[in-house]
């Protein structure tokens, strides 16, 4: 079974500028999850779905971050425009259900410069 | 914000030695997950132990789960040097909220 799947791994970017995240989580589950982890932290939960719903969002900053889960498969997290404090670590993870073992992908690496 | 919180915030001890890891945290929860991240790496799942369960193994791994004090503990027995990693706990909410708290690091010296 294939892990979850994420890209870039690494995103190098000047403040001010958009940039994508992209997740492909493992096939059949319907649970998604993106994480922010700064260094020294644990992830922090941006936004969960269940299926194409967002179901807890309530961390996420909309006033820069967006995100969708088209389908209710793979999914793209948004942030536009990126601020120097943005730079960490974006995790997604998937689970069968909520409340179930999440698998993580490996992560995204962003740095604002 | 982060619900759990791990305490000690690093721990190192020798090969061979147990360790323990405790978390506590706020508000009721449906269920309480231990992952492990190495340096670099990627979170991976440890154990999960829902809030109708006291105690839960898993080879070297015992969880124990206290909702009356609202606090768990993670027991590593016989370490080994690859259990070196940051151990963090995660908090399914009653409200439906999942939350991580700050981690654990964990090194285990040869």
């Amino acid at each position: 079974e294939a892990g979850v799947v994420q890209s870039p791994r690494y995103k190098i970017i000047e403040k001010k500028q958009p940039v994508a995240f992209w997740c492909n989580p493992i096939s059949g589950h319907n649970t998604l999850y993106w994480y922010r982890q700064n260094l020294g932290q644990g992830p922090e939960l941006l936004i969960r779905y269940e299926n194409e719903e967002a179901v807890d969002d309530s961390q996420l900053p909309k006033d820069r971050f967006s995100a969708e889960r088209l389908k209710g498969v793979d999914s793209t997290l948004k942030i536009q425009p990126a601020e120097l404090g943005d730079s960490a670590v974006y995790l997604c993870a998937s689970s069968r259900y909520s409340y179930n073992e999440q698998f993580f992908g490996p992560g995204t690496r962003l740095t604002v410069l | 914000s982060q619900q759990g919180e791990e305490d000690p915030q690093a721990l190192s001890i020798q090969e061979g030695e147990n360790a323990t890891m405790n978390c506590s945290y706020k508000t009721s929860i449906n269920n309480l997950q231990w992952y492990r991240q190495n340096s670099g790496r990627g979170l991976v799942h440890l154990i999960l132990i829902r809030s109708n369960e006291r105690e839960k193994h898993s080879g070297r791994l015992r969880v124990t789960l206290d909702t009356s004090k609202k606090s768990s503990s993670l027991l590593i027995t016989a370490s080994r040097a690859a259990d070196t990693a940051s151990y963090f706990c995660a908090t399914d909410q009653a409200t439906g909220n999942m939350r991580f708290g700050a981690g654990t690091r964990l090194t285990v010296k040869p």
